[in-house]
């Protein structure tokens, strides 16, 4: 099982662009949680999603970002007309069963710059 | 509102010596706790949680109710455990949604 796997790892985008990320949760795993860490901050929860579904969305910023996670393929987190204060780390997790007090398993993390 | 404080954002001592890494919470029902551990070009991984009360890789953390806290423990650090080390609590957040709410994190350095 080769884990949670997010791409790209690093993604560097110019105010206004957009940036879309990644995120394949390991074999089995059909719940899939978002966190955004700013620099010098912990982990924040933005979203929680199964498959075709957002669970909780309570974390997202109300404008600009949304995310998906279809029946085929990987979740999506959108950040639509990028700002310098979306530079972050963005973590992916998974796992098999509801919840987010099980254990979550946690992809490497993509970097976004914005320029 | 529930927050994870974790007072130390660098932590530096000899192997062989023992190592404590802080922990304080807020949160008013009983929450779960867990300490995620992150070493140095690996992802972030679960090192351990509260209720199983188990020791992983020597570590181990009492939840402390009355002090509000969930101090992570060892008795003789090894420069292995060298990482970058997060506490976490899940809890209800704003009375319908549960989360998992993270600490800024520790960087703990054990010198040879």
């Amino acid at each position: 099982n080769a884990g949670v796997m997010q791409n790209p790892r690093h993604l560097v985008r110019r105010r206004g662009q957009e940036a879309r990320l990644r995120c394949s949760p390991m074999k089995g795993h059909s719940h899939v949680y978002w966190y955004r860490q700013l620099p010098e901050e912990g982990l924040k929860f933005m979203v929680y999603l199964q498959k075709e579904n957002i669970i909780d969305e309570s974390g997202m910023p109300k404008e600009r970002f949304s995310a998906e996670f279809p029946k085929e393929g990987p979740s999506i987190l959108r950040i639509q007309q990028v700002v310098r204060g979306d530079s972050a780390a963005y973590f992916c997790a998974s796992s098999p069963v509801p919840g987010q007090a099980v254990q979550q398993y946690f992809g490497p993390g993509t970097r976004l710059t914005v320029t | 509102a529930q927050r994870v404080t974790q007072p130390e954002k660098l932590l530096s001592v000899f192997k062989g010596a023992p190592v404590e890494l802080k922990c304080n919470y807020s949160y008013s029902g009983s929450p779960e706790l867990f300490w995620y551990v992150q070493y140095s070009r690996q992802r972030l991984q679960l090192l351990l949680r509260h209720i199983s009360r188990e020791s992983i890789k020597g570590f181990t953390a009492d939840l402390n109710k009355g002090e509000t806290s969930f101090h992570l423990k060892k008795p003789f650090a090894q420069e292995e455990d060298s990482a970058m080390y997060y506490c976490a609590l899940y809890g209800l957040v704003g009375g319908s949604n549960y989360k998992l709410t993270f600490g800024k994190g520790t960087l703990l350095t054990v010198n040879p």
